[in-house]
């Protein structure tokens, strides 16, 4: 079983749709989640960064951890085109980093 | 200005040569990492240094070594090179290794192709 499962998709919405993008997780002693976003042809960045249970805002974008269900998610609002890429989910413990496969999502004009 | 660079950005080579791919970071970090991107977008990390030292080497065929010669770099060269090592290997870096809020800032990764 991997560290990290998260659909790979492809995932295809209208502009303006709510999205919701998901990993789950096996071993409980990751202790910080992050959301990277990563353009064709490009190096993953950071979007989102969160260490306790609970949500986090910034902007359109909302990261969700429920560390009881090993299960985390991202929501992003009024989704544009320029939102078009792949996102990856990661989770540390110590030193050792850990990432999803990446949903590959396309917002439709 | 870039904060974590890598170069070359594209390397097309043959099978059996020996190559490098150098990476560095102005951050201040004191960690940096390999990673490898296969076609399945899937990333795999290949090490880690911190401060020069050696701290996470995953299974990865003794071909491939880093070198770390400061903390601001780390270089990854890779022996008699298969076709299978064709990928997007991506150099990161972070400010530390455990606790705190720590994450990592990707280069703009070096796309291998072997022929």
């Amino acid at each position: 079983q991997k560290e990290v499962e998260q659909d790979p998709g492809p995932l295809s919405v209208p502009e303006g749709a709510i999205v919701s993008l998901n990993c789950t997780y096996s071993n409980s002693a990751f202790q910080y989640f992050m959301w990277y976003r990563q353009y064709s042809r490009k190096g993953p960045e950071l979007l989102m960064y969160t260490y306790s249970s609970g949500n986090k805002e910034d902007g359109r974008f909302t990261a969700q951890v429920d560390k009881s269900s090993k299960y985390i998610s991202l929501f992003i609002r009024d989704s544009q085109p320029s939102d078009s890429a792949t996102y990856l989910c990661a989770m540390r413990t110590g030193n050792q980093f850990y990432f999803g496969t990446g949903t590959s999502l396309t917002v439709i004009p | 200005d870039t904060a974590v660079s890598q170069t070359p950005k594209y390397l097309v080579t043959q099978m059996g040569n020996d190559k490098s791919i150098k990476c560095e970071q102005n951050l201040g970090h004191d960690t940096m990492y390999w990673y490898k991107q296969d076609s399945k977008k899937f990333l795999k990390i290949m090490f880690s240094y911190n401060n020069k030292e050696l701290i996470i080497n995953e299974t990865v065929p003794n071909r491939f070594s880093p070198k770390s010669p400061d903390k601001a770099h780390l270089n990854l060269h890779i022996n008699s090179l298969e076709l299978g090592d064709s990928a997007v290997y991506f150099c990161a870096s972070s400010q530390g290794t455990a606790g705190g809020q720590d994450t990592q800032y990707f280069g703009p990764g070096t796309r291998l192709t072997v022929l």
